[in-house]
């Protein structure tokens, strides 16, 4: 059974640093692209970053251009999203999430909330 | 302002069928694939069409996906209270380099 479980979340007073991790298990990590999508209270979906399998390219939303880096740690099976200068707006809970070919979000997480006030 | 357009709700009767448009560009469906997600109340979203028109096993067939030119549908039929939830297009933006949302769908079961 595939799951994706992310923890790191929590409450951070604007500027202030987060690292979300994501435990991954039942399918073969390697294969696949890994993406971070996050949805704010009441709000839709917003994709943030994306990261291919061995780590060599990624791409971000623009708002978080510079200050979010995505990660993964392949022999761990895990998913990495170091947050910095978090701001109001970042507010939301984060997924990550599986990424099949043509950008099919396959399989997701739980979600872990990320609550950035002062 | 989400780069992929969806309109903010639809309702429609146990039973009948809806149908609910996601329209982007040519940076977006018009030359990269449409996946359709569903997110019940409190749960994370799953999987309803990839590749424009395409089930993954263990969803039924009531549910359908479409595409042309810069537009995508899902088609839902025989309507059911538990299909109340909101509903995502998703694809890859080439221009931006970026993965896109539409706004979601709020489907209502009256």
């Amino acid at each position: 059974e595939v799951q994706l479980m992310e923890s790191g979340g929590g409450l951070v007073q604007p500027g202030g640093s987060l690292r979300l991790s994501c435990a991954a298990s039942g399918f073969t990590f390697t294969n696949y692209w890994m993406s971070w999508v996050r949805q704010a209270p009441g709000k839709g979906l917003e994709w943030v970053a994306n990261i291919k399998q061995d780590g060599s390219k990624k791409y971000y939303l623009d708002s978080v251009k510079g200050r979010f880096t995505i990660s993964r740690d392949n022999a761990e099976n895990s998913l990495y999203l170091q947050m910095n200068i978090l701001q109001t707006e970042d507010t939301a809970v984060y997924y990550c999430a599986s990424v099949g070919a043509r950008q099919l979000y396959e399989s997701w997480g739980q979600g872990t909330l990320v609550t950035v006030s002062s | 302002q989400s780069v992929l357009t969806q309109p903010p709700s639809v309702s429609a009767a146990p039973g009948q069928r809806v149908t609910i448009s996601c329209s982007g560009s040519s940076s977006n469906i018009g030359n990269n694939y449409v996946s359709w997600y569903q997110q019940l109340p409190g749960t994370a979203p799953k999987v309803l069409i990839y590749d424009n028109n395409k089930r993954p096993s263990g969803i039924p067939d009531r549910f359908s996906g479409s595409k042309s030119g810069t537009s995508a549908t899902l088609g839902i039929t025989g309507l059911q209270t538990g299909d109340e939830a909101d509903y995502y297009c998703g694809t890859w933006d080439s221009s931006l380099s970026a993965g896109v949302f539409g706004g979601g769908t709020k489907l209502t079961v009256l």
